[in-house]
């Protein structure tokens, strides 16, 4: 497609579940970038995928949130043991570029709600 | 990493401007001034962003002030559908990704 494409649209889950997000980026983008935006708030940086390097998991919030990027492309957000605090929309970007100036591509985000 | 202030809604009638502002009085000399917006239950769109130099692209222009302590987004004729939420965000050491995102402005289109 030509955007960014994510997956589930919207998640319920039961407390204690795991849950994977999945982002499909613009072909072609070599920057892969996740967010969480919580109810009326602006968006947190979770993590940041920049072709083969290490990415960047500064901002993932515990342990129990980890990312992979499969042949730099698609990604995947995975959620363990899952809070009620964790339910938020979480967003997906991609970019030609990461670590410099440029345009963000974001996806219509994957709703969470954990009851 | 500068922080922004903006305020939280705006109205502006349809077809008249829409001017933004934004304020980041702590942004250094190697940061960029980010303009997103988010439509209801969308992901957040680019709009435009800027240095030193006023910007402007076919969707707004910004103007940034010459100590870079503020900027204006201005949509130029405004349409209904230019109703939602305006994130000014101050970019780190020309490191887009961890853009510190508050809560922006709600503006408001009324016909």
């Amino acid at each position: 497609g030509a955007g960014v494409s994510q997956s589930p649209s919207n998640k319920v889950t039961e407390k204690g579940k795991d849950v994977e997000l999945r982002c499909d980026p613009i072909s072609g983008h070599t920057a892969l970038y996740w967010y969480r935006q919580s109810l009326g708030q602006g968006l947190e940086f979770l993590i940041y995928f920049q072709g083969n390097s290490a990415p960047d998991k500064s901002g993932l919030p515990s342990d129990r949130f980890s990312a992979e990027r499969t042949g730099g492309s698609v990604s995947t957000l995975t959620i363990q043991r899952t809070q009620q605090e964790d339910s938020a929309v979480y967003l997906c970007a991609s970019s030609f570029s990461g670590g410099a100036v440029g345009e963000l591509f974001f996806g219509e985000g994957s709703r969470l709600t954990v009851l | 990493d500068a922080k922004t202030t903006q305020p939280p809604s705006m109205d502006c009638a349809e077809g008249r401007a829409a001017n933004l502002p934004c304020n980041h009085s702590t942004i250094s000399g190697n940061e960029y001034v980010y303009w997103y917006r988010q439509i209801h239950s969308q992901g957040p769109q680019y709009i435009i962003h800027g240095l030193k130099n006023n910007e402007t692209n076919e969707m707004a222009s910004l103007i940034i002030t010459e100590d870079r302590k503020s900027s204006t987004l201005i949509l130029p004729h405004a349409t209904l559908r230019d109703t939602a939420v305006y994130y000014c965000i101050a970019s780190p050491d020309r490191s887009n990704y961890q853009l510190i995102w508050g809560a922006g402005t709600k503006l408001i289109i009324k016909p």
